[in-house]
């Protein structure tokens, strides 16, 4: 099994651009989040999908952020425009099911915006 | 609205000791619990899960034990290594306004020295 897989791995953009990060869940998987990390606010879940369908985006923290799952192998997780302080580690993460299953991380994307 | 605390924040011990992380949730109507491990620049990588009905996990040198209706979790880890050296993650699966999300705790970050 190939894991989560994310895409890009780092991310360096300026401000005002468009960012698109990318995630597969593990296959057979049917939730899948988004997360954010840093040294001051720790983990924060942004929005998870059950079913392809996104269930809680309540962590989203602007209409700057929007995130798309159009079919069960394929995530999308866009930042328009970046602003300097969504420089960040965004995590994707996998589960089988909604309750009863272990969660599985991808590596990240470390994301910087000068 | 559920909280997670791990105590301590930083531990500091020589090869070979025993130790033991806590972990305590404000609201005991979890589904599971779940102990991460993650490494410098890495992702999350899952340990052990314990159901709600379940009183502890085991995977070789780790044990995790649950008392749900104290709100206490402990990662217990036998003849400690310089690679175990990490931060240690614990996180609740609720019901409710949280069905489905994991809520973390900020972790405890393990050194380990030779």
């Amino acid at each position: 099994d190939a894991g989560v897989i994310q895409s890009p791995r780092h991310e360096v953009t300026e401000m005002g651009q468009e960012v698109t990060l990318r995630c597969k869940p593990i296959s057979g998987h049917n939730s899948l989040f988004w997360y954010r990390q840093t040294m001051m606010r720790g983990l924060e879940l942004l929005i998870y999908f059950n079913n392809n369908v996104p269930i809680d985006d309540s962590g989203m923290p602007e209409d700057r952020f929007s995130a798309k799952m159009p079919n069960a192998s394929f995530s999308t997780l866009k930042i328009q425009p970046s602003e300097p302080r969504d420089s960040a580690v965004y995590f994707c993460a996998s589960r089988r099911d909604q309750m009863y299953h272990e969660q599985y991380f991808g590596p990240g994307t470390r994301l910087t915006v000068t | 609205k559920q909280e997670v605390t791990q105590i301590p924040a930083a531990l500091s011990v020589p090869e070979g000791e025993n130790l033991v992380l806590n972990c305590s949730f404000t609201d005991s109507a979890i589904y599971n619990l779940q102990w991460f491990r993650q490494d410098p620049g890495k992702g999350l990588t899952s340990l052990l899960l314990i159901q709600s009905s379940q009183r502890e996990q085991t995977s070789g040198r780790l044990n995790a034990s649950l008392d749900k209706s104290s709100g206490r979790s402990t990662l217990y880890i036998a003849a400690s290594q310089p690679g175990d050296s990490a931060t240690y993650l614990c996180a609740v699966l609720g019901g409710g306004t949280s069905y489905g999300k994991l809520t973390f705790g900020q972790g405890t970050i393990l050194t380990v020295h030779p």
